[in-house]
């Protein structure tokens, strides 16, 4: 079983300001497979990106994925209000098993 | 577009079973392109991925909820189902389905609590 690490667990920003989250697996993960969720308060998760990197149709450019082997990274170029928000990956593992990872809140400063 | 809506009772007692169906909407089950899934979220929590079902019949579960756990789909109404025997305060959650690829789920419910108690 793979095991995502995020960090950090939480994240105090102020709008306008770039957010780096951080996912480490705890073995090497094929890009294909490690995918990234936004989670507002109250709501269901929502599939930001897939694939390491690809967006999800109608997900804004400021939302960029990136990474390889054990280390992946979601950027958010410039915090808008409605950005603030858990942030969760995931991975497919074979079996196949979902794993996602603790999470990464992002609030406003 | 499709939609996915949960249903089913709030409140379970402890060693019954549990059980919830998703309707899908604006497309169907068949279509072969999907992988349709159940997560929960216990209060306060992250994500747990429990288990999903190709249309075919296929099931994959989480082996930590394997021995517990039914998936089924029911193809003449556009639905499936989740079904988890003998539970207790831990399976007191949201539970949500969702769908999309083997790799990722792009398209959620709403999701519905669960609450275990007596």
């Amino acid at each position: 079983e793979v095991v995502l690490t995020q960090s950090p667990g939480t994240l105090s920003l102020s709008p306008g300001e770039r957010a780096t989250l951080s996912c480490r697996a705890s073995q090497s993960v094929g890009s294909t497979y490690l995918a990234w969720y936004q989670q507002r308060h109250g709501q269901a998760p929502r599939l930001l990106i897939y694939a390491t990197s690809r967006r999800t149709t109608g997900i804004p450019d400021r939302f960029s994925g990136s990474g390889s082997g054990r280390d992946f990274t979601l950027t958010i170029s410039r915090l808008e209000p409605e950005d603030f928000a858990v942030y969760y990956c995931q991975v497919y593992d074979t079996s196949p098993f979902l794993t996602f990872g603790g999470g990464t809140k992002v609030e406003i400063k | 577009q499709v939609q996915l809506q949960e249903s089913g009772p709030g409140l379970a007692k402890p060693s019954q079973t549990l059980s919830l169906t998703c309707t899908v909407s604006g497309g169907s089950i068949s279509s072969g392109t999907f992988y349709w899934s159940w997560i929960r979220q216990h209060p306060g929590k992250g994500l747990e991925w429990i288990g999903y079902i190709y249309y075919s019949g296929d099931t994959y579960y989480n082996p930590s909820l394997k021995s517990r756990l039914t998936i089924s789909v029911d193809t003449s109404k556009n639905q499936f189902s989740l079904r988890l025997n003998s539970v207790t305060a831990a399976d007191t959650a949201v539970y949500f389905c969702a769908t999309g690829s083997p790799y990722a789920f792009d398209i959620w419910g709403q999701g519905t609590m669960v609450t275990v108690s007596s």
